[in-house]
């Protein structure tokens, strides 16, 4: 089991162009989780999907932000227009239901210049 | 909606010693609480969890403590050794989902 697959592991850019980060969940899981890591704010809940189906999008800091997951096998978080104050650490995270544990990708590493 | 806080925010300890670390949550309605561990440059991975139907668990040297009327788990990791410094997060969710995390620990501990 190859566990969560982020890409890109890190990606620099300037402000005001777009970011796609994405995400292939453990296969079989049916609910994925995107969260932002920052020093100030810590571990956020961005958005999860069960089934493939948006469920709480809540914690999407604002409308720059999206999350699609058009299959079980990949979803993908895109910022635009980037800005310097998304710069953090995104990572993506996958379970069945009644499980639990939320396993968690190695992260992507985001910096806007 | 759920509130996690965690203290303390570093902890140093010497090997051998015993690390604490406490957690209180807002939500009575909170069921899961997922303790994970954080090494440098990687994801967070489960180290222990416990359901608000059991007041304790112990997994070798890492033990978690629930108290539902007061709101409030604990990390136990006796006998440290210096592998178990991370950074520590606690974790508060209602059926596993919507999880919300404490603002975590960094452990140190001294050979």
């Amino acid at each position: 089991d190859a566990g969560v697959i982020q890409s890109p592991r890190h990606e620099v850019t300037e402000m005001g162009q777009e970011v796609t980060l994405r995400c292939k969940p453990i296969s079989g899981h049916d609910y994925l989780f995107w969260y932002r890591q920052t020093m100030m704010r810590g571990l956020e809940l961005l958005i999860y999907f069960n089934n493939n189906v948006p469920i709480d999008d809540s914690g999407m800091p604002e409308d720059r932000f999206s999350a699609k997951m058009p299959n079980a096998s990949f979803s993908t978080l895109k910022i635009q227009p980037s800005e310097p104050r998304d710069s953090a650490v995104y990572f993506c995270a996958s379970t069945v239901a009644d499980r639990g544990e939320q396993f968690f990708g190695p992260g992507t590493r985001l910096t806007v210049l | 909606g759920e509130n996690v806080e965690q203290h303390p925010s570093t902890l140093s300890v010497q090997e051998g010693d015993s690390a604490v670390i406490k957690c209180t949550y807002s939500d009575s309605a909170s069921n899961y609480f997922p303790w994970y561990k954080q090494e440098l440059g990687k994801g967070p991975q489960l180290i222990i969890d416990i359901r608000s139907n059991v007041g304790e668990k112990k997994d070798q040297r890492i033990a978690v403590t629930l108290n539902k009327t007061a709101k409030h788990f604990s990390l136990h990791i006796t006998e440290t050794q210096p592998e178990d410094s991370a950074v520590y997060f606690c974790a508060a969710s209602y059926n596993n989902n919507d999880m919300r995390f404490g603002a975590g620990t960094r452990l140190t501990v001294k050979p």
